[in-house]
């Protein structure tokens, strides 16, 4: 089945800055990858996803970028704001979603 | 449009009890899903439904049962609660497909002692 890692666990960024999260995944025939936002006693929220025939997704201050040969995806957050710390969830399908550990990130006012 | 709805939000078992946590959603989706969140575990499947009457393993399905009788509804069984399974535990739901969004409900907390 497929198995997703996620790094770093921990992120604390200046608010301000950008914040950058990397997944790696193992299945080939995965096609779709999304990223949750989980705010604290919340359920996983979706904030960006990108398809296999796409190689990058831009929405307002969040963007994610896909390697298929490299098989690795990557979330980035630019102009990182409070409202920004939470826990970030990639996943990658094959017959279901499969997540990685998740990273805490800490946006320091 | 209440989305995805999950009771109850707290319970606390002893070993050995059984509960039923119940999973709702009215965005008519087709697909269901269990999962249980664990510290440095992310979101691991349980059971999922791609249909009423129909339900499916997934990664992590024993102790658990499930139903899907009606389409809005579905619900997880603990027969026999063990400490193992004190998780936060999460209901989601999509449209009929591995590559759609998959909307979640709050989460249920269950402690089991």
């Amino acid at each position: 089945g497929e198995n997703v890692e996620q790094h770093p666990s921990t992120l604390s960024v200046q608010e301000g800055d950008s914040a950058v999260i990397k997944c790696t995944y193992s299945d080939s025939a995965s096609n779709y990858f999304p990223w949750y936002k989980q705010e604290l006693g919340k359920g996983p929220q979706l904030i960006i996803d990108i398809r296999s025939n796409v190689g990058e997704k831009k929405d307002q201050r969040i963007a994610v970028t896909l390697n298929k040969t490299a098989k690795h995806f990557s979330l980035h957050i630019t102009e990182t704001q409070p409202e920004d710390s939470a826990v970030y969830f990639c996943a990658a399908n094959d017959y279901k979603l499969s997540f990685g550990a998740g990273t805490t990130v800490t946006v320091r006012a | 449009n209440a989305g995805v709805t999950q009771t109850p939000k707290f319970r606390v078992l002893k070993t050995g009890q059984s509960m039923t946590l119940l999973c709702a959603q009215d965005m008519n989706h087709e697909y269901m899903y269990w999962y249980r969140q664990d510290p440095g575990m992310g979101l691991r499947l349980i059971h999922y439904s791609v249909g009423e009457g129909t339900t499916a393993k997934g990664e992590v399905p024993d102790g658990y049962n499930v139903s899907r009788l009606k389409k809005q509804n579905f619900l997880l069984g603990l027969e026999s609660a063990a400490p193992s399974q004190t998780s936060v535990y999460f209901c989601a739901s999509s449209y009929p497909s591995r590559a759609e969004t998959q909307y979640f409900g709050p989460g249920t907390r269950l402690l089991v002692l």
